[in-house]
């Protein structure tokens, strides 16, 4: 079992639509979750960054974390055609070393 | 800042040829980290260093793959002899302590 499930996708939603990207993960020691947002031929870049269970918030961006269900979320709200690219949760440990899910293929039509 | 820059950005390379990657982290990030990313695999972690000093090289796939950090503004991902199955888009990061990555642009490697 990966230490981190993500469904590739790809997901194609209208312009405007409520998006909801999800991550489960198996290490019960992960205590910081990150979200990245990768365009097509780029490197990832941070996109949201949450320390423990709960929820944050960045303008159309929500990031969830359930710990006791080892369950990670990121919502796109009014979604743009601008929001197009891949994200990927990429939860880690004490440690610094981040463990990256599949990255899920987001696509917002006009 | 110039954010981590990676050279060079497309590599074309004959299978049995040696292949250098090369990083410049951000300055003052004490963390360095190189992945690679293929389609079926996704993102891995290849090795990463603490303050130039490698802390992390399980994800070397084996002895062809090399890394180092001889100072705090440059490394190195050499491969020797590379081969078909290598071809892959090479990422470096860099982080400060507990903030999250900075990745550079990428190297794009296809070994014929």
């Amino acid at each position: 079992q990966k230490e981190v499930e993500q469904d590739p996708g790809p997901l194609s939603v209208p312009e405007g639509a409520i998006v909801s990207l999800n991550c489960t993960y198996s290490n019960s020691a992960f205590q910081y979750f990150m979200w990245y947002r990768q365009y097509s031929r780029k490197g990832p870049e941070l996109l949201m960054y949450t320390y423990s269970s709960g929820n944050k918030e960045d303008g159309r961006f929500t990031a969830q974390v359930d710990k006791s269900s080892k369950y990670i979320s990121l919502f796109i709200r009014d979604s743009q055609p601008s929001d197009s690219a891949t994200y990927l949760c990429a939860p880690r440990g004490g440690a610094q070393k981040l463990v990256f899910g599949q990255g899920t293929r987001l696509t917002i039509n006009p | 800042d110039a954010g981590v820059i990676q050279s060079p950005r497309h590599e074309v390379t004959e299978m049995g040829q040696e292949v250098t990657l090369r990083c410049k982290p951000i300055s003052g990030h004490d963390y360095l980290f190189w992945y690679r990313q293929t389609m079926m695999r996704g993102l891995e972690l290849l090795i990463y260093f603490n303050n130039n000093v490698p802390i992390d090289d399980s994800g070397m796939p084996e002895d062809r793959f090399s890394a180092k950090m001889p100072n705090a503004s440059f490394s190195t991902l050499k491969i020797q002899p590379s081969e078909p199955r290598d071809s892959a888009v090479y990422f470096c990061a860099s982080s400060l302590s507990e903030k999250g990555y900075t990745f550079g642009s990428g190297t794009r490697l296809t070994v014929v």
